[in-house]
C-alpha cells in the first residue's frame, strides 16, 4: 500500500471560516493531486502538483488554493468554506518513475461538512 | 460532452458469475491511460486495472481483465467468478497524454455493483 496519509478525517466547519487539509506521503512520488467526490458527479479533480511549489488548476479549482512546500506534503486550502464545498475530499500520488501502470494511488479521504 | 460515461448505474449479479462493467471515453489524444478503480462501503479508492492507449495486448490482473476496443472507444472491466467482496462502487477514468505525465483522471459516475448470494 502507498503510504498516504490525510488529515483531518473528518471536519465540520462554519460557512466563511477557513479550511486546511493536509496530505503527506513517505513515498517520494513526484505529483500529487486533490479530489473531491459528490453523489452523481464521480471524482472531480480539483488542483494538482507537478513537484515542489509547482501547481495547476483542475477542473474544479475555483474556491480552492493549495501549496507545495515540499515533496511528502500537499495542503488544499478552503479560503472561505461554503456549504457546496461539503464533500469528500481524496488526495493522490503517482509518479514514482518505476510504475509501468501510471496508477494513481489514492489517500482514505477527508469528509468536510460546511453547515 | 462527457470523457468517461458509464452507462450501468447499478447493477445486480449473482455470485460466481462473470460481470462486464461498461465504460466508454472520449478523446483526441493518441496517448492516454484508461483505470479502473473500486470503491467499497468503507470508502477507500481500490486501484484495479491500467490499459495504455499503445498497449497491444488487454491488461489483465487477476480476476480482472480490461476489454479494450479502441476504434469503438470502450474499456470495459470484465470480472470473473464473482465474489460478495466484489460489491462496491467501480469507477473508469482517463488520464490524456504520455505515460509518466502529472496530468489528473477524469473520472466516470460510476456503476453499484451488487452481487447476490
Amino acid at each position: 500500500d502507498a503510504g498516504i496519509t490525510q488529515s483531518p478525517r473528518h471536519k465540520v466547519t462554519e460557512t466563511g471560516t477557513p479550511v486546511t487539509l493536509r496530505c503527506h506521503q513517505t513515498e517520494n512520488h513526484r505529483y500529487m493531486y486533490w479530489y473531491r467526490q459528490d453523489p452523481g458527479h464521480g471524482l472531480r479533480l480539483i488542483h494538482y502538483s507537478y513537484g515542489v511549489k509547482d501547481t495547476d488548476k483542475g477542473e474544479v479549482s475555483d474556491g480552492y488554493s493549495v501549496s507545495r512546500s515540499k515533496t511528502e506534503d500537499f495542503l488544499l486550502t478552503l479560503e472561505s468554506a461554503t456549504s457546496s464545498q461539503t464533500s469528500v475530499y481524496f488526495c493522490a500520488i503517482s509518479g514514482s518513475g518505476l510504475a509501468r501502470r501510471d496508477e494513481q494511488f489514492f489517500g482514505p479521504g477527508t469528509r468536510l461538512t460546511v453547515l | 460532452a462527457q470523457k468517461i460515461t458509464q452507462t450501468q448505474p447499478g447493477m445486480f449479479v449473482q455470485e460466481k458469475e462473470a460481470v462486464t462493467l461498461d465504460c466508454t471515453y472520449d478523446t483526441s489524444d493518441p496517448s492516454y491511460g484508461l483505470f479502473w478503480y473500486k470503491q467499497p462501503s468503507s470508502g477507500e479508492m481500490i486501484f484495479l486495472i491500467y490499459q495504455g492507449s499503445y498497449d497491444q495486448q488487454n491488461a489483465t490482473e487477476g480476476r480482472y481483465s480490461l476489454n479494450f476496443q479502441k476504434a469503438r472507444k470502450s474499456a470495459n472491466l470484465v470480472i470473473s467468478a464473482s465474489q460478495l467482496g466484489d460489491s462496491a462502487m467501480y469507477f473508469c477514468a482517463m488520464r490524456e497524454g504520455p505515460r509518466g505525465g502529472a496530468d489528473g483522471l477524469t473520472f466516470g459516475k460510476g456503476t453499484h455493483l451488487i452481487i447476490q448470494p
